[in-house]
C-alpha cells in the first residue's frame, strides 16, 4: 500500500529539547516536503528536497533542519524547539516535481506537536 | 512573488447539487502545477486533483474536475453531485518550476457544508 509514515503523531516537549519528527515513503519518489498548518495560515513549506542530498527551504525554514541521505527518508529536525513552533506538521511526496503533465502528492497523517 | 488566493472562506451547497471552489494564481513561471486537497475534520490531507500548466484539456478526477483558465491564472474546483461526506476543508496549491525552485505554496482554503 502506497503511503507516508510520520512519527511521532503526537509530541508535547519543553523549550530547547531537541527532537526529530520522522517521515518515510514507500513510492520511490523524489519530491518531498515539510508543511505545518496554523489555524487561518493554511498550509506553509518548511523544507523541500528533489532528490538524496538535495534539500531546498520553503517559506518559513527558520529553527528547522532537515537531511535526504536516503531516497524514501525526510526527517525533520527542531535544534532547539520555541513555543512558536507548536504546529500541525505534515510530511508529503509526490511522484514528481509537479510542473509536468501528471502528479500526486501523498501526506502523511500529520504530527501535532507543542513546545511548552 | 507567487501566491494563492482563495477567495471563499466558506460555502453552502445542497446534496447532490454541483459547486465550484474559486482558486487564483499568480506567477510569472510559465511551468508550473495545480494541486487541490481536501482536509475533513479527522485532519488528514487527501489530493483531489492535479493540472499541469502546459496541459491543454481541464483535468477531471471522478467528480470532481479543475476548471483551467491559464489566461486568467484561475484554477477553480467543481464538485459535481455533492454528498454529505464532501464537507470539508479545500486546498488550493501551485508548485512553480524551475524559474520559481520548485517550491510549493497554498491557499488559504475554503470550507465547504454540504446541507442535507
Amino acid at each position: 500500500e502506497a503511503q507516508v509514515t510520520q512519527n511521532p503523531r503526537y509530541l508535547i516537549t519543553v523549550t530547547g529539547k531537541k527532537l526529530t519528527v520522522t517521515c518515510s515513503q514507500n513510492m520511490n519518489h523524489e519530491y518531498m516536503s515539510w508543511y505545518r498548518q496554523d489555524p487561518g495560515l493554511g498550509l506553509r513549506q518548511i523544507y523541500y528536497s528533489m532528490n538524496v542530498e538535495v534539500t531546498d527551504k520553503g517559506d518559513v525554514p527558520e529553527g528547522y533542519k532537515v537531511s535526504r541521505k536516503e531516497k524514501r527518508n525526510f526527517p525533520l529536525i527542531l535544534e532547539s524547539p520555541s513555543p512558536n513552533q507548536t504546529s500541525l506538521y505534515f510530511c508529503a511526496s509526490s511522484t514528481t516535481t509537479g510542473t509536468g503533465s501528471t502528479d500526486t502528492q501523498y501526506f502523511g497523517p500529520g504530527t501535532r506537536l507543542t513546545v511548552l | 512573488a507567487q501566491k494563492i488566493t482563495q477567495t471563499q472562506p466558506g460555502m453552502f451547497v445542497q446534496e447532490k447539487e454541483a459547486v465550484t471552489l474559486d482558486c487564483t494564481y499568480d506567477t510569472s513561471d510559465p511551468s508550473y502545477g495545480l494541486f487541490w486537497y481536501k482536509q475533513p475534520s479527522s485532519g488528514e490531507m487527501i489530493f483531489l486533483i492535479y493540472q499541469g500548466s502546459y496541459d491543454q484539456q481541464n483535468a477531471t478526477e471522478g467528480r470532481y474536475s479543475l476548471n483551467f483558465q491559464k489566461a486568467r491564472k484561475s484554477a477553480n474546483l467543481v464538485i459535481s453531485a455533492s454528498q454529505l461526506g464532501d464537507s470539508a476543508m479545500y486546498f488550493c496549491a501551485m508548485r512553480e518550476g524551475q524559474t520559481g525552485g520548485f517550491k510549493t505554496i497554498f491557499g488559504a482554503g475554503t470550507r465547504l457544508f454540504v446541507k442535507a
